[in-house]
């Protein structure tokens, strides 16, 4: 079993939805952290988290440390948010990705 | 001004041969890590270096060899290269335990 396990692991939704992600892991943490990386491999860090909530325009982290669990929402979704979204507790455990696809 | 860069981006070889990818970063981070990433995209550590000494080796076959010349620069040397050596692999520099900075890649493809 996977320290940091990400649901759903492929998510296709049309343009303009509202989408969840979900992390939930098993270690302790300073601070859990997304990231985004694009067709085209490079990896960018979206949020990094140690508690509550924090928005950065369309999207928005949350963690809730006493369950252990965070969840990455994109309000209005648009194509070019498609990626593979990671979550991750720095530096050994990663989940395995959720691929996003946006459809137009 | 790139952060953290990586050479070569694309790296296409023979089995058996012996490869290296180079990292340097400008931030002026202590920290720099290796990591392979599989082709379902699964991120794990490899190697990690603070201030060229060795802090992290994970599982990693002896074949792999990182080298920190300063601590700008953690270069990755692979030996006798095997089909499962194909993965990307990501550099990245940290200036504490909670944040890092990632190079933008490198596709290494074993034939």
């Amino acid at each position: 079993k996977n320290e940091v396990e990400q649901s759903p692991q492929n998510l296709t939704a049309q343009e303009g939805e509202f989408i969840t992600i979900n992390c939930s892991y098993s270690v302790g943490i300073s601070a859990l952290h997304w990231l985004q990386q694009h067709p085209g491999g490079g990896i960018v860090s979206l949020f990094m988290l140690s508690s509550g909530k924090k928005k950065h325009g369309r999207l928005i982290a949350t963690i809730n440390i006493q369950e252990k669990h965070s969840s990455l929402h994109i309000t209005a979704s648009h194509p070019r948010d498609s990626a593979v979204y990671i979550c991750a507790v720095y530096p050994f455990y990663f989940g395995t990705g959720t691929s996003l696809t946006v459809i137009p | 001004d790139t952060a953290v860069s990586q050479t070569p981006k694309y790296l296409v070889t023979q089995m058996g041969n012996d490869k290296s990818i180079k990292c340097e970063q400008n931030l002026g981070h202590d920290t720099m890590y290796w990591y392979k990433q599989d082709s379902k995209k699964f991120l794990k550590i490899m190697f990690s270096y603070n201030n060229k000494e060795l802090i992290i080796n994970e599982t990693v076959p002896n074949r792999f060899s990182p080298k920190s010349p300063d601590k700008a620069h953690l270069n990755l040397h692979i030996n006798s290269l095997e089909l499962g050596d194909s993965a990307v692999y990501f550099c990245a520099s940290s200036p504490d335990s909670n944040e890092q900075f990632f190079g933008p890649g490198t596709r290494l493809t074993v034939l």
